[in-house]
């Protein structure tokens, strides 16, 4: 067990619907990490924060997709009018500044 | 910008016998590698990473990583394998521009049979 976790585990919504999944670093990580992964691919990098700072965003972060970390402790991740390609699994990871990225189980979102 | 390739989706071993997955990067500058392991429904677990210095870097559950400049490879290896490390692996690299993002390969899947 990494120390991160995650909820909920899983999430089915219908299209259209929003949601929002949160997310609980290791308790002194100052840097948290969201990726998203798709089946039979490798996870790819969303975005990330510096304490409660957004300081990167990729260009699969939709404006459709918004993410926050208030006080620089846990994160939120909310995905607004969900469309069946959002179905993936979603990671979230955290470290001590640039050191080892730790992953948590991570939140199954299917949309029908 | 980096890119990291594992050139098999599947590998196949019996018990006992070597293992070896394959990774090949590619990065402008020096590469920060990783590899991870996943097991169903978990994240990902750290196995090892090279930084820099040896070559042979060795990891958790007796796995060991060797680095190869040359050929721009970062190969996984265990020389017994068991049961349990039937697995998803990933590679990884580090954004080295900036030091925050990591770029995974898209898995290679492990399946060691008694």
């Amino acid at each position: 067990d990494t120390g991160v976790s995650q909820n909920p585990r899983h999430k089915i919504t219908k299209r259209g619907q929003n949601v929002t999944f949160r997310c609980d670093p290791i308790s002194e990580h100052n840097r948290l990490y969201w990726y998203r992964q798709t089946l039979g691919q490798g996870p790819e990098f969303l975005t990330y924060f510096q304490n409660e700072a957004q300081l990167e965003k990729s260009r699969l972060l939709s404006d459709r997709f918004s993410a926050e970390r208030p006080k620089g402790s846990f994160s939120t991740l909310e995905i607004q009018r969900t469309e069946q390609g959002d179905s993936a699994m979603y990671l979230c990871a955290s470290s001590l500044d640039a050191g080892q990225q730790f992953f948590g189980p991570g939140t199954r979102l299917t949309v029908l | 910008a980096q890119s990291v390739a594992q050139p098999e989706d599947q590998v196949n071993v019996a018990e006992g016998n070597p293992l070896t997955v394959k990774c090949t990067y590619s990065v402008s500058g020096n590469p920060y590698l990783f590899w991870y392991v996943q097991y169903p429904n978990r994240g990902l677990q750290f196995l090892l990473k090279y930084i820099t210095g040896d070559n042979l870097v060795k990891g958790s559950y007796g796995f060991e990583a060797e680095f190869n400049k040359s050929q721009t490879s970062f190969h996984l290896k265990k020389p017994s394998a068991l049961v349990s490390d039937s697995a998803l692996y990933f590679c990884a690299v580090r954004d080295i521009v900036g030091d925050y993002k990591l770029s995974f390969g898209a898995g290679t899947t492990v399946t060691v049979r008694a």
